[in-house]
């Protein structure tokens, strides 16, 4: 197990408001990565960091921004919530080079 | 573009039966393929991978050949137990320095006793 905490584990927010997820962990990785989870799209990569300060965005980056200025933590935002942003957010990590991803237990974010 | 295809679920089999979930790539370059698993309520966690042409990637029972020539990484299981039932997924990453992936949408197996 790589050690990685998703706080909150369940949100509740209306639409239009800020949201802020966060992924922590311990394994000092390299790799971290935010994908959204929805029935009958399987997992979905929104942004990616391939280190502190630096990332990138994914095929579903749109409405959300990242940061990561310490290894240990990468930070996803949503500026103004909506309705199409409820789901299951995946915060995983990894060493690169083709190395198995360790996923975090998950975020159920639900926009009203 | 690069993408991977799963068969539809649910798959729903009594213990022992024989397992298997299908799928399929498309992908431009020399992809390495995953099967990855969920149990409910948690994140995802590796079954087995297969990095070229014709590895068999194994575990708990599990088996997947990576074929080129059909594009698919068939996921096996000669006896099935309750405890198998969980949703899983294909996945493929095209990258040699990160571990992007490319993941299918998931085929959730029931197995009951």
């Amino acid at each position: 197990d790589a050690g990685i905490t998703q706080s909150p584990r369940h949100k509740v927010t209306e639409t239009g408001t800020p949201v802020t997820l966060r992924c922590h962990q311990t394994e000092n990785h390299r790799y971290m990565y935010w994908y959204r989870q929805d029935p009958g799209h399987g997992l979905r990569l929104i942004h990616y960091s391939y280190g502190v300060k630096d990332t990138d965005k994914g095929e579903v980056s749109d409405g959300y921004s990242v940061s990561r200025s310490k290894t240990e933590d990468f930070l996803l935002t949503l500026e103004s919530a909506t309705s199409s942003q409820t789901s299951v957010y995946f915060c995983a990590t990894g060493q690169g080079t083709n190395s198995p991803l360790h996923f975090g237990n998950g975020t159920r974010l639900t926009v009203t | 573009g690069n993408s991977v295809t799963q068969m539809e679920g649910p798959v729903t089999l009594s213990e022992e039966a024989f397992l298997t979930i299908n799928c399929t790539y498309t992908a431009t370059g020399y992809p390495s393929l995953f099967w990855y698993v969920q149990y409910p309520g948690e994140g995802l966690q590796l079954l087995l991978k297969a990095t070229k042409a014709d590895d068999k990637g194994s575990n708990k029972g599990f088996e997947a050949t990576y074929r080129k020539e059909t594009t698919s990484f068939h996921l096996e299981k000669g006896s099935v137990q309750v405890s198998d039932s969980a949703v899983y997924f294909c996945a493929l990453t095209l990258s040699y320095n990160t571990d992007k992936l490319i993941f299918g949408t998931g085929t959730r197996l029931q197995v009951f006793p």
